[in-house]
């Protein structure tokens, strides 16, 4: 079976705190890609980042890292000195190469206090 | 650059009303997707269209109807509304390539009282 666990449901740091929050996932694919999203309190779903089973490599943009271990099946992201604009829900989801569908996890909520 | 549009925002139904839940994408995207967000549960899927003229059940179907108008729009019905269905209720569409991600529509929040 497919599945995505974010086991922090909810997470509260302080501005310029560096944060990670976790993403476990399970599939028997070989081929299968991986998400992450952010929904601010305005509601919208916006695209973070997409990574594929055969690229290992951590990627940075701005405050924002992700790492991504086939070892353990977890795909973490760690925004660096955190602001206030980062508050929101952070979604993570797998999409496997024999499917159309996108799961989700249960997302977790940060809040970031000035 | 309107994405994915969805209307209507707000919608409030008495038990047993019907509604349509309308989408449109202008990316020329060939897969849609209707999911419903409820707290603590992340987003599942209703139904999606994997291309134009074709429907599939997703995780949680039952009390609704999908149709996939065009290759544009699809449309998410509910039949006879129950307070189970309070909802936010998301449309996505995406590439046919499995490697895409999907864009999503702004939401539609729904209250069945």
């Amino acid at each position: 079976a497919q599945k995505v666990t974010q086991a922090q449901t909810e997470i509260s740091v302080v501005e310029k705190e560096d944060v990670t929050l976790d993403c476990v996932y399970e599939t028997r694919d070989t081929t299968y890609y991986l998400f992450w999203y952010k929904q601010p309190p305005s509601g919208e779903l916006v695209f973070l980042i997409r990574r594929n089973s055969f690229d290992e490599q951590n990627e940075i943009s701005g405050r924002y890292s992700w790492n991504f271990q086939k070892s353990t099946s977890s795909f973490n992201f760690t925004i660096t000195a955190s602001q206030v604009v980062d508050s929101a829900v952070y979604f993570c989801a797998l999409r496997m190469d024999s499917s159309y569908k996108l799961i989700f996890g249960s997302g977790t909520r940060l809040l970031v206090r000035p | 650059n309107a994405g994915v549009t969805q209307t209507p925002k707000f919608q409030v139904l008495k038990t047993g009303q019907s509604m349509t839940l309308q989408c449109a994408q202008d990316m020329n995207h060939n897969s849609m997707y209707w999911y419903r967000q409820d707290p603590g549960m992340g987003l599942r899927l209703i139904y999606y269209s994997a291309s134009e003229g074709t429907t599939d059940k997703g995780e949680v179907p039952n009390g609704y109807n999908v149709s996939r108008l065009n290759k544009r729009e699809f449309s998410l019905r509910l039949e006879s509304a129950a307070p189970s269905q309070t909802s936010v209720y998301f449309c996505a569409s995406s590439e046919k390539t499995h490697r895409s991600g999907y864009t999503f529509g702004s939401g539609t929040r729904l209250t069945v009282v």
